[in-house]
């Protein structure tokens, strides 16, 4: 059964500091990963969509990194804000099934 | 605009009183699907739907059902809720049959209360 896990749960990091965010799987046989942000109270709104063939994406000052074969994913936040204060989430896609890891809350610090 | 809604935004109730929360979405999106999320749990799935008239269980089916008569609209369906049914509910769509193909938008989400 697929698990994803999001370490760590929690991440405060003063601004202006670059940052990464970890996302685990455990079947590599997956279609494509999706993180999104989820801002408190509020629905996700997605960031970035690496199908399984890709490496990486990119937009704006968010990069995300897929390494199937060991069931790996990095989102990097370049020059945080505190605007990037939010809650990120990462889901593997397979087929019919999403299955979503409990997120990082992250906390920028002005 | 492109976007999924949901309807109610919060609703509170008594146990046993049927309930229904409505979805749709204005993308022609075949994929549609409901998840709750809970503290400590994440996001489960409930059920999903790759078409018209295709339904099927996802995680944490049990107390839910659901239809799709219509490609815009995914109404999820509480016969008889139970306080352990309070959560914040979800709906997804995304173009292409199966969930995996293409991007997921999520609607702003509906906070239930069962008393």
């Amino acid at each position: 059964k697929q698990e994803v896990t999001q370490i760590p749960a929690a991440l405060s990091v003063p601004e202006g500091e670059n940052l990464v965010l970890n996302c685990s799987f455990t079947d590599s046989a997956i279609y494509n990963l999706q993180w999104f942000r989820q801002d408190p109270g509020k629905g996700l709104t997605s960031l970035l969509l690496i199908q399984s063939s890709q490496r990486e994406q990119t937009s704006g000052r968010l990069n995300a990194s897929l390494d199937k074969s060991s069931g790996r994913s990095t989102l990097y936040i370049a020059a945080s804000q505190p605007g990037d204060s939010a809650t990120y989430l990462c889901a593997v896609n397979r087929d019919d099934k999403i299955i979503f890891g409990k997120g990082t809350r992250l906390h920028i610090l002005p | 605009e492109a976007q999924v809604t949901q309807n109610p935004r919060y609703l509170i109730t008594v146990t046993g009183k049927k309930l229904t929360v409505t979805c749709s979405q204005n993308m022609n999106h075949e994929y549609m699907s409901w998840y709750r999320q809970d503290p400590g749990l994440g996001l489960r799935q409930i059920y999903y739907s790759m078409n018209v008239e295709v339904t099927d269980k996802g995680d944490v089916p049990e107390g839910y059902k659901v239809s799709r008569k219509e490609k815009r609209n995914f109404p999820l369906i509480l016969e008889s809720p139970s306080p352990n049914q309070t959560s914040l509910y979800f709906c997804a769509s995304s173009s292409g049959r199966l969930a995996g193909h293409n991007e997921q938008f999520f609607g702003p989400g509906t906070r239930l209360t069962v008393l």
